[in-house]
């Protein structure tokens, strides 16, 4: 069966620091991978998605940045956090586009 | 930019009553609509995936119906329980290769006992 692991859990970082939020699919190759936000009171917002190792798509221009180092592996990160910055992050995988998606536990991250 | 947009924002109901949501969505380049559900402090979970105009799907108490020419589909639930209790979240795809699903900012369904 396939599992979807996220963390941390919970993150509390200064304005200005760096951040590295790791996923981890197992179970399934070349998925589609991808990362979304839930700001306080508005939606999940789209922010990378992958189709592929090295092929990241960007949705909303933003200080974040996403790698897919592995086939099963993204990764969101920043160099520099803003106060923004601060939600709920989730990461996700999906077989197809048409597919449903399979999410992680999701990460809240507070930018103090 | 694509815009999938819910109605209402959030509802309350009493044990036993039936309600129903909204999601809008662009009727051009429709691929597929997706609905989720999400409870509090867990992750969101697929509901239902249609991809035909028309498409009427069913899970229990909660079903849904998708009209692609016109850009909605509805989600109904019979005689609500408290554990449906939740957020519940449409995706849109487009027909494009590599891309991703566009989920609207949901509906918060609270059912009181």
């Amino acid at each position: 069966s396939q599992t979807i692991h996220q963390w941390p859990a919970t993150l509390v970082q200064p304005v200005g620091s760096p951040l590295s939020l790791e996923c981890t699919v197992e179970g399934t190759s070349n998925p589609n991978l991808y990362w979304y936000r839930q700001a306080a009171g508005r939606g999940l917002q789209l922010l990378f998605y992958s189709v592929g190792i090295g092929q990241i798509s960007s949705e909303v221009p933003q200080n974040l940045s996403a790698s897919r180092p592995q086939d099963r592996q993204f990764i969101l990160s920043s160099k520099k956090l803003l106060l923004s910055d601060s939600g709920f992050y989730l990461c996700a995988w999906s077989r197809q586009q048409n597919t449903e998606a399979f999410f992680g536990q999701g990460t809240r991250l507070t930018v103090v | 930019i694509l815009n999938v947009e819910q109605s209402p924002q959030s509802l309350h109901v009493q044990e036993g009553d039936s309600t129903n949501f909204t999601c809008s969505f662009p009727s051009s380049n429709f691929y597929a609509l997706h609905w989720y559900r999400w409870e509090t402090a867990k992750s969101p979970e697929a509901l239902f995936v249609m991809t035909l105009n028309g498409d009427e799907k069913k899970k229990g108490r909660i079903s849904a119906t998708l009209n692609t020419k016109e850009g909605y589909s509805y989600l109904y639930i019979k005689g609500s329980q408290p554990e449906d209790s939740a957020t519940y979240l449409c995706a849109f795809t487009r027909n494009q290769a590599g891309t991703a699903l566009i989920f609207g900012k949901g509906t918060t369904l609270s059912v009181s006992s």
